[in-house]
């Protein structure tokens, strides 16, 4: 069982433009939403998380827009630049005691900022 | 940088050896996470650690043991290695549960 589902698996943008990228997830006892980006031949990095009490957070030209009741969240990436082209994973994780602290990611989405 | 340290960095093996791959970070943190990642399906967890001597199963875990004897050393190890196993393979730390992970930079593993 897939627990977080992404989309697109692949992503073209004009330089400029905006990226979107979902996630969905089933586990309601997630509690912790991330979203790591990756550089070929570099490990995944964090680039901005987002917790289930508020419903958006915005860092620069990254923004997470969160949807509780649908168990989704995405990825909005504003004024996309070339610098941007990598691999976008997003995770869940869940904090309910005991020894279940996996963190578990979307298959990632693999994306491309045209010039 | 987290300091954390994967080796080797890469390996080539044979099909029926054991390959241990060694995890080191010197950041205390509680938490150290095994992953792979192949082509079209993403970071896979294998084993995670929770604490010294405390491990549990990932959803790939099968031909996979771990072992934390030490905070600092999380050991991976393929007991027969297989071709199906040749990906690369990223460790990962995190301080407490539900905060941001630090990953290492791979072992590219092939096996053949």
């Amino acid at each position: 069982q897939q627990q977080v589902k992404q989309s697109p698996q692949s992503l073209i943008v004009q330089k400029g433009g905006i990226s979107i990228i979902n996630c969905a997830y089933e586990n309601t006892a997630f509690d912790y939403f991330p979203w790591y980006q990756q550089f070929p031949g570099k490990g995944p990095a964090l680039l901005i998380a987002i917790r289930p009490d508020v419903s958006e957070k915005k860092e620069g030209r990254f923004t997470i827009s969160f949807n509780k009741s649908a168990k989704q969240f995405s990825l909005h990436i504003m004024d996309s630049q070339p610098g941007d082209s990598a691999t976008y994973f997003c995770a869940a994780s869940e904090n309910s005691g005991g020894s279940n602290y996996k963190l578990t990611f979307g298959k990632g989405t693999l994306l491309t900022v045209n010039p | 940088d987290a300091g954390i340290t994967q080796s080797p960095r890469h390996k080539v093996t044979e099909t029926g050896t054991p390959v241990t791959l060694r995890c080191h970070q010197t950041e205390n943190h509680r938490y150290m996470y095994w992953y792979r990642q192949d082509p079209g399906h993403g970071l896979r967890l294998i084993h995670y650690s929770y604490g010294v001597k405390d491990t549990d199963k990932g959803e790939v875990s099968d031909g996979y043991s771990v072992s934390r004897s030490k905070t600092e050393d999380f050991l991976l190890t393929l007991e027969s290695a297989t071709s199906s196993q040749t990906s690369v393979y990223f460790c990962a730390i995190r301080k407490t549960a539900n905060t941001e992970a630090f990953f290492g930079q791979g072992t590219r593993l092939t096996v053949v």
